[in-house]
């Protein structure tokens, strides 16, 4: 499977600023996710990072608070926005390979 | 909208006996279907994935899936304590692991 890091592993932050996490995988990838895990729950699947054109997002999540970007098929990042501390989550990329889907190790946000 | 539903616990078993988790699914078009592990603190990690009707063994892990009853469960046999972790079950309506939906997952102790 590929190896995939991320950046920040953790960070503590002020409402109203805005944080951008790096996914970078060790080999090229066509498909490339964005999850973000609340306290206490499941994962829920943000967006569809695409390489070259805008990510696709899911039901009740925005660009203009979750920008996305895909430079290549090595990276990714994911913006969070104007943070309130509902925004307090793990967030986590993911790639798949051979039809199945792995995890990068995550990056757990507080926001004061 | 697809949903996902799993148990959430807490499982509590002893050491050496089988741990059966289930998980239930309502889209009938669903084609995939995937069992990840999550220690606390960590990212999930994929221990099996099923596609077809039946049983599929790996290791102390068998997964088994029924499409007629929208049911797939996660056996562990000879339980350990390093089991000890929540586990999730995802499932995607197509075939491979795209946009996976996750049920809530599951927490499992395995006691001494």
């Amino acid at each position: 499977s590929a190896v995939i890091s991320q950046k920040p592993s953790r960070d503590i932050c002020q409402r109203g600023t805005s944080l951008t996490i790096q996914c970078q995988v060790d080999s090229q990838v066509t498909m490339m996710f964005w999850y973000r895990q609340q306290p206490g729950q499941s994962l829920t699947l943000i967006a569809t990072a695409n390489q070259g054109s805008e990510a696709t997002y899911e039901s009740g999540f925005v660009i203009d608070k979750f920008p996305i970007s895909r430079p290549n098929l090595t990276f990714s990042t994911l913006t969070v926005s104007n943070m309130s501390p509902e925004d307090s989550s793990i967030y986590l990329c993911s790639v798949v390979g051979s039809n199945e889907q792995f995890f990068g190790p995550g990056t757990r946000l507080t926001v004061l | 909208q697809k949903e996902v539903e799993q148990n959430s616990g807490p499982l509590s078993v002893p050491e050496g006996a089988i741990a059966s988790l289930n998980c239930t699914y309502s889209d009938r078009v669903s084609q995939s279907f995937f069992w990840y592990r999550q220690y606390s603190g960590k990212s999930p990690e994929l221990i099996m994935s099923i596609y077809s009707n039946g049983d599929k063994e790996d290791g102390r892990f068998t997964a088994q899936l029924n499409k007629a009853s929208q049911y797939v469960s996660l056996l562990i046999r000879d339980s350990q304590p390093s089991d000890s972790a929540t586990y999730l079950c995802a499932v995607n309506g197509i075939q491979g692991a795209q946009k996976l939906v996750f049920g809530q997952g599951t927490r499992l102790t395995i006691n001494p």
